[in-house]
């Protein structure tokens, strides 16, 4: 299953809303998970079943979608924010991952 | 503390087989498959097996089939990843990773630098 993310990149301030989308090339339902990643760092996981937002991840970070079309929505993006974020299928082997946005302040 | 703790940077010639280790701890080490997935620096995420701590069993990606082996060792709760025959664009960060089909890969190890040149 090939996973389409996009943008591959952007440019945001401060407070902005921020929004990734990243599409299924077959139905997966809702077996997608988002992460962050920053430089030099393991990925660290923000939401699991496509909405479901991990413990101890801010409540700014959701996730939504079914099916092949997800996305990823950061309400007032804090300075923390700024890293890669990329998208995981966990419906079929092999897994397979989104390219990632690089999120970078403006 | 639950985490998992990888082995060092290993640097490796063309041909050679490297072999990188996944320490687990602070959870029951049987009770989760252990992913190995790696990046290409600059790029994005490959992923490669799975192990199944508390059987042996294992998945492995068609891209490596016949190329890399998965083993674990409960007494030490350590999982491994084997990979023969390095090329260059092997050079890669590997990570292991606990994950589940339900709810992501909630625990990675910090990853392993294998940089593979002549």
């Amino acid at each position: 299953i090939q996973m389409t993310q996009s943008p591959s990149f952007l440019s945001a301030s401060v407070g902005d809303r921020v929004t990734i989308t990243c599409r299924a090339s077959h139905d997966i339902g809702t077996f997608l998970a988002w992460y962050q990643q920053k430089p030099g760092k393991a990925p660290n996981l923000l939401i699991y079943a496509s909405s479901t937002l991990q413990d101890g991840v801010p409540s700014r970070f959701s996730g939504s979608g079914s099916g092949t079309g997800f996305t990823l929505t950061i309400s007032g993006l804090q300075p923390e924010d700024f890293a890669t974020y990329f998208c995981q299928q966990l419906s079929t082997y092999p897994l397979t991952f989104g390219g990632g946005t690089g999120v970078e302040i403006k | 503390q639950v985490q998992l703790v990888q082995s060092g940077t290993e640097v490796k010639k063309p041909g050679a087989s490297v072999k990188v280790s996944c320490r687990a701890s602070g959870y029951r080490f049987d009770s989760y498959y252990i992913h190995w997935i790696r990046q290409v620096p600059g790029q994005g995420h490959e992923w490669m097996a799975w192990i199944n701590p508390y059987t042996g069993g294992t998945n492995y990606a068609q891209n490596y089939q016949g190329r890399v082996t998965m083993t674990r060792d409960k007494s030490i709760t350590t999982a491994y990843m084997e990979l023969n025959s390095l090329k260059a664009d092997d050079t890669a960060v590997y990570f292991c990773a606990r994950c589940r089909h339900a709810s992501g890969c909630d625990l990675w190890g910090q990853g392993t630098l294998v940089a593979v040149s002549s």
